[in-house]
């Protein structure tokens, strides 16, 4: 069975450009998050979304957004990038939005602002 | 909020002996879980082992166990028989009990195994 699939797995983008990250959960889970990783510490908590609508949201700015599809993928938009926006950004997926579900996580995307 | 520490930034093990990662954490909550992943260098976040908090015995898979203990807000992550393929960033991660509660991550340690 597939896992938790991201696109694209490295990319590079240009201050002030928008990038989209795209999710695909493994097949039957309804809930998706996302979480950045910048080099050298754990991951942040960003956006969490079930049955397409968003659940949580951590400590991020506006120009942090994403949202789920009817087919439980998941996109993550960041705006007006900046270079400390230059991070690994994963996807998780679970069953469902409740504590006891186990979280897997996809290898992520390199995200790289010059 | 909720907070993870994982003071020790690096150990190193040797081949097929046994390494203890540290972990302490912060909350007024009685109900939780507690998760110790492995980050290889392929950045995928892999689940080593969890614990509910409401389960006094420790967990147990192959060779990780964690010793928990609720009172001091300690959560270690035990690996025996090290290999070197167990090289890798170790999280420590507490994560609320209920719904669309998020995981906390911890720094990282990264443990190396020398052959």
């Amino acid at each position: 069975d597939a896992g938790v699939t991201q696109s694209p797995t490295h990319l590079i983008k240009t201050r002030g450009q928008q990038v989209t990250l795209r999710c695909s959960p493994i097949s039957g889970h309804k809930s998706v998050s996302w979480y950045q990783q910048v080099l050298g510490q754990g991951p942040q908590f960003i956006f969490q979304y079930y049955e397409k609508e968003e659940r949580g949201r951590g400590n991020f700015p506006d120009r942090f957004s994403a949202r789920q599809f009817p087919n439980y993928s998941s996109e993550l938009n960041v705006n007006a990038l900046l270079l400390g926006d230059s991070a690994l950004y994963l996807c998780a997926s679970s069953l469902r939005h409740i504590s006891g579900n186990t979280i897997y996580f996809g290898e992520g995307s390199w995200l790289t602002v010059v | 909020a909720q907070t993870v520490t994982q003071s020790q930034p690096e150990m190193s093990v040797q081949e097929a002996e046994t390494v203890t990662l540290s972990c302490t954490y912060d909350t007024s909550e009685s109900d939780y879980y507690l998760f110790w992943y492995k980050q290889p260098p392929s950045r995928q976040m892999i689940l080593v082992i969890r614990q509910e908090a409401y389960k006094q015995q420790n967990a147990t898979e192959n060779r990780f166990s964690v010793n928990f203990q609720k009172a001091a807000k300690s959560f270690s992550l035990k690996i025996s028989d090290s290999q070197l393929g167990d090289a890798a960033m170790y999280f420590c991660a507490y994560r609320s009990n209920g719904a669309n509660s998020k995981l906390t991550f911890g720094k990282g340690i990264t443990l190396s195994v020398r052959p």
